[in-house]
């Protein structure tokens, strides 16, 4: 696709479920971003793919997070047992590397959790 | 790790004024990016410099990268509602991952 893509955009769920929320990048993009942002606040990152590369996934939170990123393309963001504090717009970005340094990232519109 | 610092955190302007916003950091960058985030969006990159010294525009907006590349600055002449939202700068880090600043939030009275 043109830019990036998240689903769902919006997500209600009741405490204690599990969600599951997707993150398609531009193609070919090797760099892959989650971000939480609370109501008014910045960016809160959370884990880093990069190509084959290990994920640095010390954003998480707690154990209750966990990403994938299944062939380099499409990522999944896990959030098990969720709990109120939670509720957040969860973002995804993407970008290609290129030289020394990755190069701009480009954001989804985001997924609005909300934990009742 | 590296870390980036914007000032002013917040901003409550007249629609018309100019508009100034900094972001500053104890390593150095060799990439500085200034993105907009409207309510309910995603972040949107405005501008990206490569070169330390280097002076861009886009439109009404202009960004600065720092000669000692420690440091941007992004300007926003003759404000009008649109301008309206929170700004972040964010540069790659040593390990290539890319890191953002706190964010300038910017409110314009009309």
């Amino acid at each position: 696709g043109a830019g990036v893509s998240q689903s769902p955009s919006n997500k209600v769920t009741e405490k204690g479920k599990d969600v599951e929320l997707r993150c398609d990048p531009i193609s070919g993009h090797t760099a892959l971003y989650w971000y939480r942002q609370s109501l008014g606040q910045g960016l809160e990152f959370l884990i880093y793919f990069q190509g084959n590369s290990a994920p640095d996934k010390s954003g998480l939170p707690s154990d209750r997070f966990s990403a994938e990123r299944t062939g380099g393309s499409v990522s999944t963001l896990t959030i098990q047992r969720t709990q109120q504090e939670d509720s957040a717009v969860y973002l995804c970005a993407s970008s290609s590397r290129r030289g020394t340094g990755s190069t701009e990232a480009f954001f989804g519109q985001g997924t609005r959790l909300t934990v009742v | 790790g590296q870390q980036l610092n914007q000032s002013p955190q917040s901003m409550f302007i007249q629609e018309g004024e100019d508009v100034s916003m900094n972001c500053t950091s104890s390593s150095i960058f060799n990439t500085w990016l200034w993105y907009k985030q409207d309510p309910g969006e995603g972040p949107v990159l405005l501008i990206a410099l490569y070169k330390a010294g280097e002076l861009t525009s886009n439109g009404r907006l202009t960004a600065q990268f720092g000669i000692t590349r420690k440091d941007s600055f992004l300007n926003i002449s003759a404000s009008i509602p649109s301008d309206v939202g929170i700004y972040f700068c964010a540069g790659p880090s040593l390990a290539q991952k890319l890191v953002f600043g706190q964010g300038t939030r910017l409110t314009i009275n009309p």
